[in-house]
């Protein structure tokens, strides 16, 4: 089945500590989208590439990086810059061009201790 | 500059009551737009499209039309079911960028 796999569904880290949140797809598609969500609020694009080697800030990047070396690949890593990392992160992707839709995976719950 | 509203939740409906979410926008072009759904603990699926004026979505019993007269796209629903509760988004894509815009979500409870 094509989708989009996040791992792990809950991560537990200590403040200070650097941590990474893996997002793969096997759908084929060319941009890729991490996007963090608060409670009782909408999402924030954190990162997003459109093709690999590629990558544009969004609207909240301070505090995380990001890596596209492969195509289905597009894993976050939250650093200790990060004030506030507890949240839900959420990744997608999309087929560029067109109207095309983003397809989201299940996302990961990071909670910082 | 882009933008997306939502209508502010929370909405709290009977079971087979009517349901409007609403959803304006600000846009130098057209943009294609969307509705997407969240589940509790769960990831965004897409619930509807429409990628140009006079377009309806349609999925599930939801509809929504892209009114480019009024930059609106409101989700309707005739009879909502307990199952349908969760959280609204709209998101339309801006013909600038590859970026989508998610307006702040409505969450919405189905009581039987």
């Amino acid at each position: 089945d094509g989708g989009i796999t996040q791992s792990p569904k809950y991560l537990f880290r200590k403040e200070g500590q650097n941590v990474t949140l893996s997002c793969e797809q096997n759908l084929n598609h060319d941009a890729m989208y991490w996007y963090r969500q608060d409670p009782g609020q909408g999402l924030r694009l954190i990162y997003y590439s459109q093709i690999v080697n590629d990558f544009q800030k969004g609207d909240i990047a301070e505090g995380y990086s990001v890596s596209r070396e492969k195509k289905e690949s597009f894993p976050l890593t939250v650093t200790s810059a990060q004030k506030n990392p507890t949240a839900f992160y959420l990744c997608a992707s999309r087929l560029a061009g067109g109207p095309n839709e983003q397809f989201f995976g299940p996302g990961t719950r990071l909670t910082v201790l | 500059g882009n933008s997306v509203t939502q209508m502010e939740g929370p909405v709290t409906l009977s079971e087979e009551a009517f349901l409007t979410i609403n959803c304006t926008y600000t846009a130098t072009g057209y943009p294609s737009l969307f509705w997407y759904v969240q589940y509790p603990g769960e990831g965004l699926q897409l619930l509807l499209k429409a990628t140009k004026a006079d377009d309806k979505g349609s999925n599930k019993g939801f509809e929504a039309t892209y009114r480019k007269e009024t930059t609106s796209f409101h989700l309707e629903k005739g009879s909502v079911q307990v199952s349908d509760s969760a959280v609204y988004f709209c998101a339309p894509r801006f013909n600038t960028g590859n970026q989508f815009y998610f307006g702040t979500g409505t969450s919405l409870t189905v009581i039987p």
